[in-house]
């Protein structure tokens, strides 16, 4: 069973907009990371985020994360075409040996 | 530095043949993970391995299909007497250390598996 669960599904903006993403999950977590997908392609990891930390940055990325509603948050600022992917969120299966990933948000970013 | 390594990246097989998916890990890397992903889904786990062990086949089917990763060379993804309900992207990741422990993973670009 999906351990994170992202919202939303789809996502269209235009170029320079903000782009956020959410993603619930259900057990105790040691960490949450993000991960971009380019359609053909394999999964890129962006930003790893710790249980005791709330939020963490990289470049135009910023992470949050709420250990008390089991959500995180992926927001990427000023968004380019160049972003235009699918995002998933992770977290460690109950075994703690393995990630699980969420069925993602697909992005889209029109010029 | 290559990164995670597959190959094929396209497979077509027949129903009932045998598809063989081979990955290696990025150099320094002893944990492999596969991963199945389907159109318009998430990446499902398949299996967890590392060097001559297979720590967890939670995800994998009971029957047909089978995983490894010798002392020495790539692992390897089995899947027998294929059916449709296999065609999918098959994705290997590389990691230092396990995942779920403040350790990314490295994917590679997937095997595209077609069953006709």
């Amino acid at each position: 069973s999906q351990q994170g669960e992202e919202d939303p599904q789809a996502l269209s903006i235009q170029e320079g907009e903000n782009a956020t993403m959410n993603c619930s999950y259900k057990t105790s977590i040691n960490n949450l990371q993000w991960y971009r997908q380019n359609s053909g392609r394999g999964l890129v990891h962006l930003i790893l985020i710790r249980s005791n930390e709330r939020e963490k940055h990289s470049g135009r990325l910023r992470v949050t994360l709420d250990t008390s509603k089991k959500s995180s948050s992926l927001l990427i600022t000023a968004s380019r075409a160049a972003d235009t992917a699918s995002y998933f969120c992770a977290t460690g299966n109950q075994a703690g040996t393995a990630l699980i990933f969420g069925k993602g948000t697909t992005l889209s970013v029109s010029s | 530095n290559a990164g995670v390594m597959q190959n094929p990246r396209h497979l077509v097989r027949r129903r009932g043949q045998e598809a063989r998916l081979r990955c290696s890990p990025m150099k320094g890397h002893s944990h492999v993970y596969w991963y199945r992903q389907l159109p318009e889904e998430g990446l499902k786990f398949m299996v967890y391995l590392q060097k001559e062990n297979i720590i967890d086949e939670s995800g994998m089917p009971k029957e047909r299909f089978s995983a490894e990763f010798p002392k020495e060379g790539p692992s390897i993804l089995r899947i027998q007497q294929v059916v449709r309900g296999d065609s999918a992207a098959y994705f290997c990741a590389s990691s230092s250390q396990e995942s779920s422990y403040n350790s990314p993973l490295h994917f590679g670009n997937g095997t595209r598996l077609t069953v006709t």
